[in-house]
């Protein structure tokens, strides 16, 4: 099974700052990367698919870089909704696999 | 617009079974592949399997070979997750999902004796 290791596992932060989270997979991934943010008590919702390619209707202080193995999530100037927790997913073949997730939490 | 609207929470004895539903709507349902995922109180997500309606082909993560049944009925647009042995460490919220963007609004299901 493809390992997915994001970094850090928490991090705290201030409205407006800009954040980076990591996602690292144990083999080439090509760019079969989605991120997902979630929030307590609901599903998680769908913010980057192909590595870089932002959801509709996500704001476009989201993005998504990177491919092969090592991919990050930027969110430029932190919103109070953004206060969540993200995964990374690779779909590019099953066992489709899960990152451990990153806490975004105010600082 | 796809929307997968899932059963409700259950409460299993250990070494029972549960069987989760996933209704879908808008779209063609033969087209899609529905996966299902489960999380654990304070935990990650994790790939159950999934199911190909129109190939009728099913794939598994190993953890749950044998003891997880996927299916699906065209007919009525709706796919069904069974775990059977119930225990303890499977308590956790079960999603249905189609492509990465649509998402059931979860199911808790809860082992106690």
């Amino acid at each position: 099974d493809i390992q997915m290791t994001q970094s850090p596992s928490s991090l705290s932060a201030s409205i407006g700052d800009r954040v980076t989270l990591t996602c690292r997979a144990s083999q080439s991934i090509n760019s079969f990367l989605n991120w997902y943010q979630q929030k307590p008590g609901k599903a998680p919702k769908l913010l980057i698919y192909g590595a870089s390619s932002l959801q509709s209707g996500v704001p476009s202080r989201f993005s998504g870089s990177g491919s092969g193995t090592d991919f990050t999530l930027t969110i430029n100037s932190l919103q109070p909704e953004d206060f969540a927790t993200y995964y990374c997913h690779q779909s590019y073949t099953t066992p489709w696999t899960f990152g451990q997730g990153t806490k975004v939490d105010f600082k | 617009q796809v929307q997968l609207v899932q059963s409700g929470a259950e409460v299993k004895k250990p070494g029972s079974s549960v069987k989760v539903s996933c209704k879908a709507s808008g779209g063609s349902f033969s087209s899609y592949t529905i996966t299902w995922v489960r999380q654990a109180p304070g935990h990650g997500l994790e790939w159950m399997g999934r199911i190909i309606p129109i190939l009728e082909i099913t794939n598994y993560a190993q953890k749950f070979q044998g003891r997880v049944t996927i299916t699906a009925h065209t007919s009525t647009s709706t796919t069904y997750m069974e775990v059977t042995s119930l225990r303890s460490e499977d308590t956790a919220i079960y999603y249905c999902a189609t492509g990465p963007e649509f998402w059931g609004q979860g199911t808790l299901v809860t082992v106690s004796s």
